[in-house]
């Protein structure tokens, strides 16, 4: 298994500020994700966070808007920029542990921009 | 490409009778089925896992599905709700084998009466 620890758990931000999310895993993992859950809405994958190099982002996201780093396998940061209400939703850490068949998820941060 | 539709956004059974909660998947290779759980202000929780093995898959807290290549289907059941099984459930269609880019359904939301 895998205890992922996502900070913060929740915020209340300013509209056009940013907002960095972080994601720490307590074992070694293969790969790392974050999804976006819109209110009321399922989970929608925002790219792929790629140890030493540029995540792989999924259609309708970009990464001016949503820069991610991940510099070593069990840590990564995504950040929401020059936020607006629309971007208010559960943003989720996901991990697949090395030699795991599953996928974990964190809390999630809970962003709500006013 | 890969998509899943849950037939049902809610779906309200009374404690003690069965569950089915219904999920169909598009993919253009085998496909690895999951379903997810996640409970009011609480993280995701795999319920069980279809990867090409059995086709009859068992999973936590008495759930089950079963996987039909030729309906497209995998739909979860249990034989007698909890009061504790309500919940938003999430079927999801990933890659062969692996967790990349997981396909999340709308979800669906399960009340329990008394």
């Amino acid at each position: 298994s895998a205890v992922i620890s996502q900070k913060p758990s929740r915020d209340i931000c300013q509209r056009g500020t940013s907002l960095t999310i972080q994601c720490q895993v307590d074992s070694q993992v293969t790969m790392m994700f974050w999804y976006r859950q819109q209110p009321g809405q399922s989970l929608t994958l925002i790219a792929t966070a790629n140890q030493g190099s540029e995540a792989t982002y999924e259609s309708g996201f970009v990464i001016d808007k949503f820069p991610i780093s991940r510099p070593n396998l069990t840590f990564s940061t995504l950040t929401v920029s020059n936020m607006s209400p629309e971007d208010s939703s559960i943003y989720l850490c996901s991990v697949v542990v090395t030699a795991s068949t599953e996928a974990f998820f964190g809390q999630g941060t809970r962003l709500t921009v006013v | 490409a890969q998509s899943v539709t849950q037939l049902d956004s809610h779906v309200s059974v009374s404690e003690g009778t069965p569950v089915l909660l219904r999920c169909n998947y598009s993919s253009s290779y085998s496909p690895s089925l999951f379903w997810y759980v996640q409970h009011p202000n609480k993280g995701l929780q795999l319920l069980l896992k279809y990867t090409s093995a059995a086709t009859l898959v068992k999973g936590i807290n008495g759930f089950e599905a079963e996987f039909k290549k030729s309906e497209t289907s995998f739909h979860l059941t249990k034989p007698s709700a909890h009061m504790s099984d309500a919940a938003e459930y999430f079927c999801v269609v990933g890659s062969p084998g692996g967790y990349n880019k997981l396909i999340f359904g709308a979800g669906t939301r399960l009340a329990v009466h008394p």
